[in-house]
């Protein structure tokens, strides 16, 4: 079966750096995807990995191992509006979407 | 640029009553289009997905149906709704580069009572 798992929870203070981490196993892989969403809201984009190697975007960012089946969201200087849900999704052989259970971040003071 | 709507954003409802929820994308033409559901602390859960006008596909059987009556048109129904139905469904269209990133609506909290 096809299976992506991510911690539930994560505590994290503001202005510190966290890590969520993703391992997943999927029936193909044609890249892996991160979504921010905030509680009662749609997940917006934020990362796309198709090759190995850390992505950059600002703040953000995200890193690929495929021969490990695992990534990595990267969030630096954290700020009380980056408390939110994160969401892993891989997409398969298929070129469809399989999603984690996401991550919940608080961001404490 | 490219819109995505869905509406209604909240909904309560009875058990054996019918749902209709609509999605409607602007600014693009022949879109890929999804229905998902999102339960309480678990992923999103692919319902439906269309390719074009009146083609459906189905990726787990339940009460629930879906129609494209239009090329810019997703609509998600239920004759009799079940408690199990409630939660929190996501209209989204597939961008238009291969890399499959979703565009989602607004959501629609759906409460079965």
């Amino acid at each position: 079966g096809q299976n992506i798992d991510q911690p539930t929870e994560m505590t994290a203070t503001e202005g510190a750096i966290v890590q969520i981490n993703c391992t997943y196993q999927t029936s193909g892989f044609n890249g892996l995807f991160w979504y921010q969403q905030h509680a009662g809201e749609a997940p917006t984009f934020l990362s796309y990995n198709v090759l190995d190697g850390l992505e950059e975007k600002g703040r953000f960012s995200s890193f690929l191992s495929r021969s490990k089946g695992y990534s990595y969201l990267l969030l630096k200087e954290l700020q009380m509006k980056d408390s939110a849900s994160y969401l892993c999704a891989v997409l398969d052989s298929n070129y469809q979407l399989i999603w984690g259970a996401g991550t919940k971040l608080i961001i404490k003071p | 640029s490219q819109t995505i709507h869905q509406w209604p954003a909240t909904l309560v409802q009875p058990v054996g009553s019918p749902l209709s929820l609509e999605c409607t994308v602007e600014g693009t033409s022949n879109p890929n289009l999804y229905w998902y559901r999102q339960a309480a602390g678990r992923g999103l859960q692919l319902l439906f997905y269309s390719v074009g006008i009146g083609q459906i596909s189905s990726e787990v059987p339940q009460n629930l149906s879906a129609s494209r009556p239009q090329d810019r048109q997703f609509i998600l129904s239920s004759k009799k709704l079940l408690l199990s139905d409630s939660g929190f469904y996501l209209c989204a269209w597939k961008g238009p580069l291969n890399t499959g990133e979703l565009f989602f609506g607004e959501g629609s909290r759906l409460t079965v009572l």
